[in-house]
């Protein structure tokens, strides 16, 4: 079974902090994806990376960045972190180019204040 | 840019049928899914539908697709207490095979009374 873990269940940090979420796959898939859900709106896309050291914009990037150093992690961060920004953050992984389905993490729920 | 929407509440009492309706804009779709969030967990994909199919069936879930109206359901027959979850409707658009990227619509809470 595809196993997609991030690092934390629960996150509680202050306006101002630099934050860093990581999310890790074990099956050796090549795209990697970070969503903020928030209720109402559903899942939307921050970034994405379909190999390693390849990231894309996604739909709501601004105020967030990513790294990819090796193909298992991705790391979401948040340089300056602000009250808006307290969400549930999903990751997920998909095999590669043609593959139809994403694999999702637990997710992470991070409280700004 | 591609939208998809959805109801956000449907409530429906068990061993009813429920039927989760999603509507999206973008007439190049190639793939669409339903996902299923459980509380506290990530999503689950229940099941996906190729554009070009108009129906799909696996056990309790029927998948039917109208690509004229842009309409897509997701039937659950027998309806059991471990339904109860948000389920998501997820749009592929044209040309993001190499990417995967999806367009998710805003997840309809579905509430299953014993």
């Amino acid at each position: 079974d595809v196993k997609v873990t991030q690092s934390s269940r629960y996150l509680v940090k202050r306006t101002g902090e630099k934050v860093f979420l990581e999310c890790v796959q074990d099956m050796d898939h090549e795209n990697m994806f970070w969503y903020r859900q928030d209720p109402g709106l559903g899942l939307r896309l921050i970034y994405f990376s379909y190999d390693v050291k390849m990231k894309e914009k996604g739909d709501i990037p601004e105020g967030y960045s990513v790294s990819r150093e090796k193909k298992e992690r991705f790391s979401l961060i948040l340089e300056s972190a602000s009250t808006n920004q307290t969400s549930m953050y999903l990751c997920a992984s998909r095999q590669g180019q043609g593959a139809r389905e994403q694999f999702f993490g637990p997710g992470t729920r991070l409280t700004v204040l | 840019g591609e939208d998809v929407e959805q109801s956000l509440f449907l409530s429906v009492r068990e061993g009813d049928s429920s039927v989760i309706n999603c509507t999206y804009t973008d007439s190049s779709s190639t793939y669409l899914y339903w996902y299923k969030q459980e509380p506290g967990a990530g999503l689950q994909l229940l099941t996906y539908i190729f554009s070009n199919m108009d129906m799909k069936q696996d056990q309790r879930l029927t998948v039917l697709l109208n690509k004229k109206d842009k309409h897509l359901s997701l039937r659950i027959a027998d309806t059991q207490t471990g339904d109860s979850a948000i389920y998501f409707c997820a749009d592929r658009p044209h040309g993001s095979s190499n990417t995967g990227k999806l367009i998710f619509g805003q997840g309809t809470t579905l509430q299953v009374k014993p």
